[in-house]
């Protein structure tokens, strides 16, 4: 049963704490990336992944920092830095980085601030 | 940079209705446009998919149109049932990496 996992399903981060959330996925994708939603917006993208060992900073990186040592997995750290961290987290993964690929989603972690 | 807006931001319709939903994006240079749809505090599925070469796709009772050169795609739902009822997101490729830049959503009910 391919997909994609997220954990844990909500978080609570107390104040100056680094939290850090997981994605792993079973598709045999290449490419995995992060998005933030919040309230009402669209969504935004934090990092991204082309490849094992290799990743990208997005539009909103500043207070996030991720790794991908393994195809399958992509965790995010939300640092003590991101003064405003309360948000919907959205893993994906396509078959590579390309024009031609549909991004697949997992069911998301919701974040919250104590 | 790219702006993609979707109009309606809310829609309520009675069952059985056709019904379009709007999006448009401010730079005509895109390599595909895609519909999501996603269910409240869940992650998104995708539902269609239109390369810049291509005008339309459809899947089931859904049909997306893209028209590259005024910068507007529409997602037409035939006989809508409440079970479509979820929020519609629309999103356009950006640059030959292919991230995508998103709009923030028509939140469609469809009532029984």
């Amino acid at each position: 049963d391919g997909g994609i996992t997220q954990s844990p399903k909500y978080l609570f981060r107390k104040e100056g704490q680094n939290v850090t959330l997981s994605c792993e996925q079973n598709l045999n994708h290449d490419a995995m990336y992060w998005y933030r939603q919040d309230p009402g917006q669209g969504l935004r993208l934090i990092y991204y992944s082309q490849i094992v060992n290799d990743f990208q900073k997005g539009d909103i990186a500043e207070g996030y920092s991720v790794s991908r040592e393994k195809k399958e997995s992509f965790p995010l750290t939300v640092t003590s830095a991101q003064k405003n961290p309360t948000a919907f987290y959205l893993c994906a993964s396509s078959i590579e980085q390309g024009i031609q690929e549909t991004q697949y989603f997992g069911p998301g972690t919701r974040l919250l601030v104590l | 940079k790219q702006e993609v807006t979707q109009i309606p931001a809310a829609l309520s319709v009675p069952e059985g209705e056709n019904l379009v939903l709007n999006c448009s994006f401010t730079d005509s240079a895109i390599y595909n446009l895609q519909w999501f749809r996603q269910d409240p505090g869940k992650g998104l599925t995708s539902l269609l998919l239109i390369q810049s070469s291509q005008r339309e796709q459809t899947s089931g009772r859904l049909n997306a149109s893209l028209d590259k050169s005024s910068g507007r795609s529409t997602l037409y739902i035939a006989a809508s049932q409440p079970g479509d009822s979820a929020t519609y997101l629309c999103a356009v490729t950006r640059g030959s990496q292919g991230n995508l830049i998103f709009g923030k959503g028509t939140k469609l009910s469809v009532k029984p």
